[in-house]
C-alpha cells in the first residue's frame, strides 16, 4: 500500500495546454517535496512545500500543499517539451523517512 | 562538479551471487542513503546512514547490507542475489540531519537477477 497515491500515473498532452498532478495520501506529513527525474538520470528536486496551505511557483510551475497537510498539487502552465519526466512527491514521515509517491510520468508532444 | 558518484552503471548477476554497488559523494554529507526504484512502486528507502558509523534500517532492508567507514563512502552489499532485486537502484545524500533538505542522488545502477 502506497503512503503517497500520485495521480495520474501516465499523462500525455500537447505543448501549449495547462495540467496539473496530484499527491495524495490519509496521513499527515510535516513537509513534502516534488522531484522530476528524467531518463538514465536521478531525481532532482523542484520545491519543498512545509506549511498547510502554501504555495510556491517557479516559473510556470505551481505547487500547492494542502491546507491539512495531506494532500499537493503541481500546476504546469503552457507546458513545453522540456517538462516532459517522471515527477514524484515525497512526504516527510515519522524522524528520519522521506516517503516516495510512485510518480506521474509526463510527456508533452510537440 | 562530481557529486554523487554511483558504479556500476549496469551489472547482470546470477541468482545467489554476490556484488557490492559503490556510492562515493564529495559534498561532505552527513547523511547518505539507498533507494530502489521499481516501476509502478516509486523510490523505496532500503537503508540509510546520518553519519560515519551510524546505519539504519529502511523500508525494504532485507538482502542488503551497508556499512559507512567514512563520510564519503556508502557501499548497498547483495549477499544473494535474487530476481525480486532486479531493480534501479539509487545512492543519495545530504546535508544536515534535517530531513526537509535537499536529496542530491546519483545516476542509478542498473540490476538484473537472472
Amino acid at each position: 500500500t502506497q503512503l503517497l497515491e500520485q495521480s495520474p500515473q501516465f499523462l500525455s498532452i500537447q505543448e501549449g495546454e495547462n495540467l496539473t498532478v496530484y499527491c495524495n495520501s490519509s496521513s499527515v506529513f510535516s513537509s513534502l517535496q516534488w522531484y522530476r527525474q528524467e531518463p538514465g538520470e536521478g531525481p532532482v528536486l523542484l520545491v519543498t512545500v512545509v506549511t498547510g496551505g502554501e504555495v510556491k511557483k517557479l516559473k510556470r510551475l505551481t505547487f500547492q500543499f494542502g491546507d491539512a497537510r495531506k494532500d499537493s498539487s503541481l500546476h504546469i502552465t503552457a507546458a513545453q517539451p522540456g517538462d516532459t519526466g517522471l515527477y514524484l512527491c515525497a512526504g516527510v514521515w515519522g524522524a528520519q523517512k522521506l516517503v516516495f509517491g510512485q510518480g506521474t510520468r509526463l510527456t508533452i508532444n510537440p | 562538479n562530481a557529486g554523487v558518484t554511483q558504479t556500476p552503471k549496469f551489472q547482470v548477476l546470477k541468482t545467489g551471487q554476490s556484488m557490492t554497488l559503490q556510492c562515493a559523494q564529495d559534498m561532505n554529507h552527513e547523511y547518505m542513503s539507498w533507494y530502489r526504484q521499481d516501476p509502478g512502486m516509486g523510490l523505496r528507502l532500503i537503508h540509510y546512514s546520518v553519519g560515519a558509523g551510524i546505519t539504519d534500517q529502511g523500508e525494504v532492508p532485507n538482502g542488503y547490507n551497508v556499512s559507512r567507514s567514512t563520510t564519503e563512502d556508502f557501499p548497498l552489499r547483495l549477499l544473494s542475489a535474487a530476481p525480486s532485486q532486479t531493480s534501479v537502484y539509487f545512492c543519495a545524500s545530504r546535508t544536515g540531519t534535517a530531513v526537509t533538505g535537499e536529496l542530491f542522488f546519483g545516476e542509478g545502477s542498473r540490476l538484473t537477477v537472472l
